[in-house]
C-alpha cells in the first residue's frame, strides 16, 4: 500500500462547477498537508498549506483535513479554464518543527471546459 | 523577489554518462530539496541539504549525490545514467524552522537518457 493515494483521473468539468479532489494516506505521523498545482511541463506551485485537522479557505479554494479518517480534500469553487492542471497532494511529518521530505500523491489531471 | 531557479532546462544524455543539475534557492531560503518526477507520477524525494550537509535521503541509490554551497545553491549529480533516470528533476527551497516551512519548487530540469 502506498503512503499516499490519489485518484489520477482524468477529471473533466464544465466552467463554473465545484471541483472536489481527494487523497488518502496511511502514515499517522503526517502533520503538514499541502496542495500543489502543476501546469504541463512546469514545476509544482503551492496552492494551500494546512497543519493538522480542520479547514482552510483562500479565495475559491478550500482545503480540508480529517486526520481521524486520514483523508484530505481540496475544493475549487466557480472553476475556470485556467484551473486546468494537475493537482498534487503532498504531506510531511514533523521533527523539531521543521518539515522533512514531502510525500506526494500521483496527481489528478483536471480539465475545466469553457 | 527571485524564485527558485534551475539549470539547464533540458538535457539529453546517453546511458553510462554522468550529469550535473543546478539549483538556486528562493531569496532568504537556506534549505534545498531535490525530487525526481517520472512521467505521470508525483515527485519522489531524493535528498535534502542544509548547512552544506545532507539532512535526509530518500530511497535512491548512491549514484545520486549532491552538494550545497555556502551561498545555499545546490547541485545534483547522477552517475552511470540508466534509461530509467529519464524524468523531470525538481529543486525545492525552504527556510528551516520558519513558521510555515513550506517548500517552493523551481521549474525543473527535464533529463532524457537515450
Amino acid at each position: 500500500q502506498k503512503e499516499v493515494e490519489q485518484d489520477p483521473g482524468p477529471l473533466s468539468v464544465p466552467e463554473g462547477a465545484i471541483v472536489s479532489l481527494n487523497c488518502t494516506y496511511s502514515n499517522s505521523a503526517f502533520q503538514y498537508f499541502m496542495w500543489y498545482r502543476q501546469y504541463s511541463r512546469k514545476g509544482p506551485e503551492l496552492l494551500m498549506y494546512t497543519y493538522s485537522s480542520g479547514n482552510k479557505e483562500d479565495g475559491r479554494f478550500t482545503a480540508q483535513v480529517d486526520k481521524s479518517s486520514k483523508y484530505i480534500s481540496l475544493f475549487i469553487r466557480d472553476s475556470q479554464p485556467s484551473d486546468s492542471a494537475t493537482y498534487l497532494c503532498a504531506m510531511s511529518a514533523t521533527s523539531g518543527g521543521s518539515n522533512y521530505k514531502l510525500t506526494f500523491g500521483k496527481g489528478t489531471l483536471l480539465t475545466v471546459n469553457p | 523577489d527571485a524564485g527558485v531557479t534551475q539549470s539547464p532546462t533540458h538535457l539529453i544524455k546517453t546511458r553510462g554518462q554522468q550529469v550535473t543539475l543546478r539549483c538556486s534557492p528562493k531569496s532568504g531560503h537556506d534549505t534545498v530539496s531535490w525530487y525526481q518526477q517520472a512521467l505521470g507520477q508525483g515527485p519522489q524525494f531524493i535528498f535534502q541539504y542544509y548547512e552544506e550537509e545532507e539532512r535526509q535521503r530518500g530511497n535512491f541509490p548512491d549514484r545520486f549525490s549532491g552538494h550545497q554551497f555556502p551561498n545555499y545553491s545546490s547541485e545534483l549529480n547522477v552517475n552511470a545514467l540508466l534509461l530509467g533516470d529519464s524524468a523531470l528533476y525538481l529543486c525545492a527551497s525552504s527556510l528551516l524552522g520558519s513558521s510555515t516551512d513550506t517548500q517552493y519548487f523551481g521549474p525543473g530540469t527535464r533529463l532524457t537518457v537515450l
